[in-house]
């Protein structure tokens, strides 16, 4: 079982629609972040969020921590196609614990 | 700046082999980690490291090894291969583990069991 439940696995969009990535969990978490992984390259950290109802954008990504810290969501506003690639939410529980990852949600974006 | 640097990139070992899996840091961070990745499964810690000497293990550390002698190296060792352990293997630093500390990842190794 996943503590972190990612949706969808898998989405496959057209350049310029818009898109919502979930990352839900029955526990609290201290701090959630977003990664981005390309193939054949290890997860790149794209944002962390700490604070319950926090958003964070990061141009046209825009991130979300919910209120009672369960649970994140990542927005693509207008995708492109370099936006392509496999997105990991990833987060610690308590101060020491260790990061735990969602199973991926893996994005293609056609032109 | 190389950041983490895993080698080898690719392997393909029969059952039963060995084989170290090599990662080294220059960013001077004490924290180091081991994750496996399979599809659709995320990343799996196996061993994580607070610093020289220190060695912990993770949520998947069955027949896996490592060692953490120097800050800038941590190994990760498997000493008699299983097809169960075909994977993509990463292991990343950080500089802490407070609240909302990035790991930085190495590109990975990709390692077969045949």
């Amino acid at each position: 079982t996943q503590l972190l439940e990612q949706s969808p696995q898998f989405l496959s969009i057209q350049e310029g629609e818009n898109l919502t990535v979930y990352c839900n969990s029955s526990s609290v978490f201290s701090s959630l972040q977003w990664y981005r992984q390309e193939p054949g390259e290890g997860p790149v950290l794209l944002v962390t969020v700490v604070t319950g109802g926090e958003v964070k954008k990061l141009k046209r990504l825009t991130f979300q921590f919910g209120d009672a810290r369960k649970d994140s969501s990542l927005h693509i506003t207008a995708a492109q196609t370099g936006d392509t690639g496999l997105y990991l939410c990833a987060g610690v529980r308590n101060q020491g614990g260790k990061l735990i990852f969602g199973q991926g949600t893996e994005l293609s974006v056609k032109p | 700046n190389a950041g983490v640097t895993q080698t080898p990139k690719f392997r393909i070992l029969k059952i039963g082999q060995s084989m170290t899996l090599q990662c080294t840091q220059d960013m001077n961070h004490n924290y180091m980690y081991w994750y496996r990745q399979d599809p659709g499964m995320g990343l799996k810690l196996i061993y994580y490291s607070v610093g020289a000497g220190i060695t912990d293990k993770g949520e998947v550390p069955n027949g896996y090894n490592v060692s953490r002698s120097t800050t800038e190296d941590f190994p990760l060792r498997l000493e008699l291969a299983a097809p169960s352990q075909t994977s993509v293997y990463f292991c990343a630093s950080s500089f802490s583990e407070g609240r909302g500390q990035p790991q930085h990842f190495g590109d990975g190794t990709r390692l077969s069991i045949l």
